[in-house]
């Protein structure tokens, strides 16, 4: 079943300005990451927060997280057409040895020249 | 990074064929391997969780008999999809992980069509 649910479900931006996709959550999680696919690709790993860290920075990302909201945040500053892509948010949760990841629907990002 | 590798990236096979998905961790032992499916503009759904040696853990409404997961090493996990159907067609994306819990790394995805 899906966990995280993203918003906007699309964006589209000039190349310059900032983007900022959101991510709620239902379930308790361990930590909470974000990728990014390009159409017909594979996943990247962009950034993880921990359930017990509040923010995050990873050169252009900055990542927040709320807890008592079950929300999460990714910011792309200065953005650049090449960050048009799918972003995804996925909570982990441990089921016994293993962590799980649930994916939200996902965000489409366009970044125009 | 670490690198995981699936092939083929793209199959098109005819309705009642098996086909045969590879993912490999070409630099890293994966003790975990994740498979998942992937419809146009969807999210990515949890098929199974395959550990090395044992069997496959498959999420609520998968078929077991129908996607056949084995996970004969630290290296390689295959996914089988028997019988292949049109509605089979999608994005099967596998992700790895080395013990405990590391971090996931991501194949480049297969697209199967089923005519």
């Amino acid at each position: 079943s899906q966990q995280g649910e993203e918003d906007p479900q699309a964006l589209s931006i000039q190349e310059g300005e900032n983007a900022t996709m959101n991510c709620s959550y239902k379930t308790s999680i361990n930590n909470l990451q974000w990728y990014r696919q390009n159409s017909g690709r594979g996943l990247v790993h962009l950034i993880l927060i921990r359930s017990n860290e509040r923010e995050k920075h990873s050169g252009r990302l900055r990542v927040t997280l709320d807890t008592s909201k079950k929300s999460s945040s990714l910011l792309i500053t200065a953005s650049r057409a090449a960050d048009t892509a799918s972003y995804f948010c996925a909570t982990a949760s441990y089921t016994g040895a293993n962590s799980k990841l649930t994916f939200g629907k996902g965000i489409t990002l366009s970044v125009r020249p | 990074g670490a690198v995981v590798s699936q092939h083929p990236s793209r199959v098109i096979c005819k309705s009642g064929t098996s086909v045969k998905i590879e993912c490999r961790s070409l630099d890293f032992q994966a003790t975990t391997m994740f498979w998942y499916r992937q419809f146009p503009k969807q999210s990515l759904m949890l098929m199974a969780t395959s550990n090395e040696g044992s069997k496959a853990t498959y999420e609520q409404g998968v078929e077991k008999d129908k996607f056949l997961i084995n996970h004969a090493s630290l290296t390689l996990s295959t996914l089988t999809v028997t019988s292949a159907h049109p509605e089979d067609s999608s994005f099967y994306i596998c992700s790895a992980r080395t013990a405990g819990n590391g971090e996931l790394f991501f194949g480049e995805g297969s697209r199967l069509t089923v005519l």
